[in-house]
């Protein structure tokens, strides 16, 4: 099955830094990449994804960028603020034999931004 | 727009009691379930997840079960609690192919003494 690793565990930057989270996955037929952000005590929302056909995304001060052949993708995240600090978690998509689509997950990266 | 929802928010349950947890879906209709636990400060682990009514696949061997009895409706049980079992409980859902984006519900908080 697939397996997703995400590095770092925790992550602190000052305010205005920008920070980065990397993953890598083992699947080479995974093709979609979501990255969540948890707050404390929230369920986790979604951010931005990316596709396999596509190797950089952005939104605002968020990007992704995928190396497919690598099997890494990155979470960017500049001009960072207080309300950045939350754990983020990155996954993989793959297709169960059920016909479903299953999500592997990192272990997830607390990011700490300090005013 | 779709929405879910899950109950209770919290629960505190003796060793050995047993548990019931829901989770709905409005606004789609056969949307793929699932059915996360993460302890405290740690990942999400996949526990059940379903296809439709009645079809449950399970990722790992423990003492919960999990039930689909009507399209959007998702119930996780135990009859038996173990203090292993404490942790948040995340029902997500997604519309099937080719939409493979998860969106999860509230969670509940479950504290087993």
């Amino acid at each position: 099955g697939e397996n997703v690793e995400q590095h770092p565990s925790t992550l602190s930057v000052q305010e205005g830094d920008s920070a980065v989270i990397k993953c890598t996955y083992s699947d080479s037929a995974s093709n979609y990449f979501p990255w969540y952000k948890q707050e404390l005590g929230k369920r986790p929302q979604l951010i931005i994804d990316i596709r396999s056909n596509v190797g950089e995304k952005k939104d605002q001060r968020i990007a992704v960028t995928l190396n497919k052949t690598a099997k890494h993708f990155s979470l960017h995240i500049t001009e960072t603020q207080p309300e950045d600090s939350a754990v983020y978690f990155c996954a993989a998509s793959s297709h169960s034999g059920a016909g479903s689509y299953q999500l592997t997950f990192g272990k997830g990266t607390k990011l700490s931004v300090i005013p | 727009s779709q929405t879910i929802h899950q109950w209770p928010a919290t629960l505190v349950q003796p060793v050995g009691s047993p548990l019931s947890l829901e989770c709905t879906v409005e606004g789609t209709s056969n949307p793929n379930l699932y059915w996360y636990r993460q302890a405290a400060g740690r990942g999400l682990q996949l526990l059940f997840y379903s296809v439709g009514i009645g079809q449950i696949s399970s990722e790992v061997p423990q003492n919960l079960s999990a039930s689909r009895p009507q399209d959007r409706q998702f119930i996780l049980s135990s009859k038996k609690l173990l203090l292993s079992d404490s942790g948040f409980y995340l029902c997500a859902w997604n519309s099937g192919f080719p939409k493979e984006t998860q969106y999860f519900g509230p969670g509940t908080r479950l504290l087993v003494l």
